[in-house]
Order: C-alpha cells, then sequence, then structure tokens
C-alpha cells in the first residue's frame, strides 16, 4: 500500500477562499483522522471518522470547518471562508479501529495571506 | 483532560552516545502510547507502538518502555547516528484511537 495519501503537499490561498484538503487512507482501515500542527499547539485531533460517519468533531475550530468521508477511501476536510489564522499543516491518518498503530500522510502545508 | 509532555524540548549530542528520551502523560486511562518520528517538512512516521498491557517494545536499536501508573515513557536510541536528527513526538491514545500528542523532542546528533 502506497499508505496515506493527502492532496495538495501545498496550498496558498487568499484570505476569505474556500479551501479543500483531500486525504486517501490506507485501504482497509476503518477510522480516519484529521489533525492539525501548528507552532503554537502542537498537534491536535480536529475530527475522526469510524466507518464513513464522524464521531468526534469536538476540535473542530470553527462552523468555517467541515469534513466529509463519502466513502472509505477519501475524506475531505474544507476551510470556507478561510483565515490567516488557519495557516497551519494538516494531517491525515488511519487505523484499524481500535487502539491500533495511527499511520499519518505527509500533510498540506496551507497558507493563507 | 489529557496532557502529554516531553522533556527535553532539544537535545543535541555526539555520534555515538545513546538518546533517552522522556514522555509523561497526566491520565493513565490509556489505550496505547505511540512514539513517532517527524523529519523537517515531513508527516510523521511510526516508530513504536505500546498497548497499555505491555512494559516494553523493541525494533532494532530503539527501545520504549511504559509505566503507565506513573504516566512515563521513555524512548532509547542506542549508538546514535546523525540520521537519527529529527523530532520524536510521544502521543497517548483514548477511546477511537484518537491521539494527543506532546511537544516533541527535537534531537541533533553530531557526527
Amino acid at each position: 500500500d502506497a499508505g496515506v495519501i493527502q492532496s495538495p503537499r501545498h496550498e496558498v490561498t487568499e484570505m476569505g477562499q474556500e479551501v479543500t484538503l483531500r486525504c486517501k487512507p490506507i485501504s482497509g482501515h476503518n477510522s480516519l483522522f484529521w489533525y492539525r500542527q501548528t507552532m503554537m499547539r502542537g498537534l491536535e485531533l480536529l475530527i475522526y471518522f469510524n466507518n464513513n460517519v464522524p464521531i468526534d468533531d469536538s476540535g473542530m475550530p470553527e462552523d468555517r470547518f467541515s469534513a466529509k468521508m463519502p466513502n472509505a477511501s477519501f475524506s475531505t476536510l474544507k476551510i470556507q471562508p478561510s483565515e490567516p489564522r488557519d495557516s497551519a499543516v494538516y494531517f491525515c491518518a488511519s487505523s484499524f479501529a481500535g487502539p491500533t498503530e495511527a499511520f499519518f500522510g505527509q500533510g498540506t502545508r496551507l497558507t493563507v495571506v | 483532560k489529557q496532557e502529554v509532555t516531553q522533556i527535553p524540548a532539544a537535545l543535541s549530542v555526539p555520534e555515538g552516545e545513546n538518546l533517552v528520551l522522556n514522555c509523561s502523560f497526566t491520565d493513565s486511562a490509556i489505550y496505547n502510547l505511540q512514539w513517532f518520528r517527524q523529519d523537517p517538512g515531513k508527516g510523521l512516521t511510526s516508530l513504536l507502538l505500546i498497548q497499555s498491557s505491555q512494559r516494553e517494545q523493541t525494533s532494532g536499536r530503539l527501545n520504549a518502555s511504559l509505566d503507565k501508573s506513573s504516566g512515563r515513557s521513555t524512548l532509547y536510541i542506542a549508538a546514535s547516528q546523525p540520521g537519527d536528527s529529527a523530532t520524536y513526538l510521544c502521543a497517548v491514545s483514548a477511546a477511537g484511537n484518537k491521539l494527543t500528542f506532546g511537544g516533541g523532542t527535537r534531537v541533533l546528533v553530531k557526527p
């Protein structure tokens, strides 16, 4: 398996624009996670899905953030409208259900100017 | 709320020296603990996973211990090499395999 695949790797956008980040989890994994990494706050969980269903979105910072998982092999994280403080690296991770090893993608570095 | 702390924040050692990285957590009700490596501008690479029922886990030059009751884990890297230079992150998992991360230890191994 190619691992967790995220796209794009880098995104630069203007404040107010919509941003969509994409993730393809490892085949067979049924849990998917979105994390955000910043210098100030480190790595934080935004939302996670189990069997394509959102289970816990308490980490989503504002209503401007939304995430979907239409099928087992694809998830999106959308920010609309984007703001400069959303600038961060966004990671997607996947695992089997339960306390198993989590595997991370290479991340999307988002810059909002 | 679970809090994970990694001390020191940065570490510099000469090549060949053993590395000792510390991780502490406030809530002992964890499912497992995972150590990751992160190179600059890259994603996280899983190094070791220790289940809550285990005391240690080994992989090559890496050995990680877990003392759940005292809320501590230690990652040992034997005979460090310049290629070991990276940031090392520990994370503990709660229900649903949600991970809470420490701030990381940035390691520099000097040739």
